[in-house]
């Protein structure tokens, strides 16, 4: 039982480039989300998912796209990468008995120059 | 809008009981919770109250006051292994939405 995997763990990027972070749960959780930490911050959401085939704005959407096309993946993409996008970024799911209990994955350290 | 304050720095010694203070002011709330995160790690749920009173879970308790909007996570026996950040926590009545607090950096010294 892997939980909530991402992928990569640490990924560069220049400016204007695109990239797709990946999410994988494997706990039959109908909730998935995306947030960003920046350094001495909380958690910000960006998008989420209340089930497969939906997804919602977060707090901060700007600049970024997600689809789940499978109820297991939550995919984050960067369409034109901006170094204010530089943050690491958390996947995160929960069972709709309880939402309020996020499982995170392990993270992925994003850095745009 | 949610609006959540907590102290951005505590530092308490090893035995001793710490209560880490979390206020907020939002336009819904559907309960608070507390996370615990280790630097470089994911954060990992700690509690959730959604009524008012406190919830015990072994050395870690929370608190909350819907009425005055606040809520606090006390942690008793510290230990080194408790030094991380704590980050508070409002859900949005809008089921999926989340507000975090900027998350409070323990210190436990020996």
């Amino acid at each position: 039982n892997a939980g909530v995997t991402q992928t990569p763990k640490f990924r560069v990027l220049k400016t204007g480039q695109s990239m797709t972070l990946l999410c994988a749960q494997d706990m039959n959780h109908e909730y998935m989300y995306w947030y960003r930490q920046d350094p001495g911050m909380g958690l910000r959401l960006i998008h989420y998912s209340v089930g497969e085939g939906t997804t919602a704005k977060g707090e901060v959407p700007d600049g970024y796209n997600v689809s789940r096309l499978k109820k297991q993946n939550f995919l984050l993409g960067l369409e034109s990468a901006a170094p204010s996008q530089t943050s690491v970024y958390f996947c995160a799911s929960s069972p709709t008995g309880e939402i309020e209990k996020l499982f995170f994955g392990s993270g992925t350290q994003l850095s745009v120059l | 809008g949610q609006n959540i304050d907590q102290p951005t720095e505590m530092t308490a010694t090893e035995g001793a009981i710490v209560q880490i203070n979390c206020t907020y002011q939002t336009s819904g709330f559907n309960g608070l919770f507390w996370y615990q995160q280790h630097a470089g790690e994911a954060p990992t749920f700690l509690s959730y109250n959604v009524l008012d009173g406190l919830e015990e879970k072994g050395r870690f308790s929370s608190f909350l006051s819907r009425s005055k909007g606040y809520s606090y996570l006390l942690l008793k026996e510290l230990q080194m292994k408790d030094s991380a950040s704590y980050l508070c926590a409002v859900r949005d009545p809008n089921a999926g939405k989340s507000t975090f607090g900027d998350g409070t950096t323990l210190t436990v010294k020996p």
